[in-house]
C-alpha cells in the first residue's frame, strides 16, 4: 500500500519551454503533497508544501511564478516549470502524506534535462 | 536550510558485515525517519522514531535516538548488496503531515 506514481520519469526539452510533472496517491488520500529537488549526489531540498484546496506553501527562495503548484484533488498534485532554463534541469521528487502522525510516501522522481 | 547531518557520507562494507550511520540534527523534534534511497529514484521509507521513543526495529534495522544529544543512529545488520543505497535521516518537527528536513546522505556500498 501507499502507492505514490510520478509522471514522468524522465523529460527533455528545449530552453524556455513549460514542464509539467504529475503526483498521484494511487493507494490513499493525500492532505498535503510536498515537491522537493535533489542535485546530484546531494539531498533532498523541499521546495513546497501544498494542500488540497488551498495555494502552496513556498520556501525560501523559490520562485512561486517559476514552479507553480496544484492540488486540486486528494490524490493529484501537479508541479509546472515554466519558461524552463538549464539550470532547472534537476531531479524532482514528490512526496505524499495520509495525514497527522503519518509517513511520507515518495514518488520515484523525474529527471528533468533542460537543453 | 539542511537540519540533519549524517556520518559517515560514505561507507563500504563487505557482505554480512553490520553497517553503523549516524545523523545529527539541530532543533527540537517530533520524530526522526530514515530514507533510502536507490541510484535516480525516489525514497523508500524505512522506519519512523518518535521523539519518546529510544529504540526501535524493524528487520535487519536497528535505529536509535538520544534526544539529550539530537542524534540518532541506523544499524544495517548481516548487510547484502542490495543494501546498497543512500541513506538519508530527515526530521519532522511535528505530527501533522509537515515537510521533512533532510540530511545530506550516507551512501552505504556493500560488495559481495
Amino acid at each position: 500500500g501507499a502507492v505514490v506514481s510520478q509522471h514522468p520519469s524522465w523529460v527533455i526539452c528545449k530552453s524556455g519551454t513549460s514542464v509539467k510533472i504529475e503526483c498521484r496517491s494511487l493507494d490513499f488520500q493525500a492532505t498535503t503533497m510536498f515537491w522537493y529537488r535533489q542535485f546530484p549526489k546531494q539531498s533532498l531540498m523541499l521546495m513546497a508544501t501544498s494542500n488540497e484546496g488551498s495555494k502552496a506553501t513556498y520556501e525560501q527562495g523559490v520562485e512561486k511564478d517559476k514552479f507553480l503548484i496544484n492540488h486540486a484533488s486528494l490524490t493529484l498534485s501537479t508541479l509546472t516549470v515554466t519558461s524552463a532554463h538549464p539550470e532547472d534541469s534537476s531531479f524532482y521528487i514528490c512526496s505524499a502524506s495520509a495525514g497527522k502522525g503519518q509517513p511520507q510516501h515518495f514518488g520515484d522522481g523525474t529527471r528533468l534535462s533542460i537543453l | 536550510s539542511q537540519q540533519g547531518e549524517e556520518d559517515p557520507q560514505a561507507l563500504s562494507i563487505q557482505e554480512g558485515e553490520n553497517a553503523t550511520m549516524n545523523c545529527s540534527y539541530k532543533t527540537s523534534i517530533n520524530n526522526l525517519q530514515w530514507y533510502r534511497q536507490n541510484s535516480g529514484r525516489g525514497l523508500v521509507h524505512l522506519i519512523l522514531i518518535r521523539s519518546n521513543e529510544r529504540e526501535k526495529h524493524s528487520g535487519r534495522l536497528r535505529v536509535t535516538l538520544d534526544t539529550s544529544k539530537k542524534s540518532s543512529s541506523l544499524l544495517i545488520t548481516a548487510s547484502r548488496a542490495a543494501d546498497t543505497a543512500s541513506y538519508f535521516c530527515a526530521t519532522g518537527l511535528n505530527q501533522a503531515g509537515t515537510a521533512l528536513i533532510f540530511g545530506k546522505g550516507t551512501t552505504l556500498s556493500v560488495s559481495s
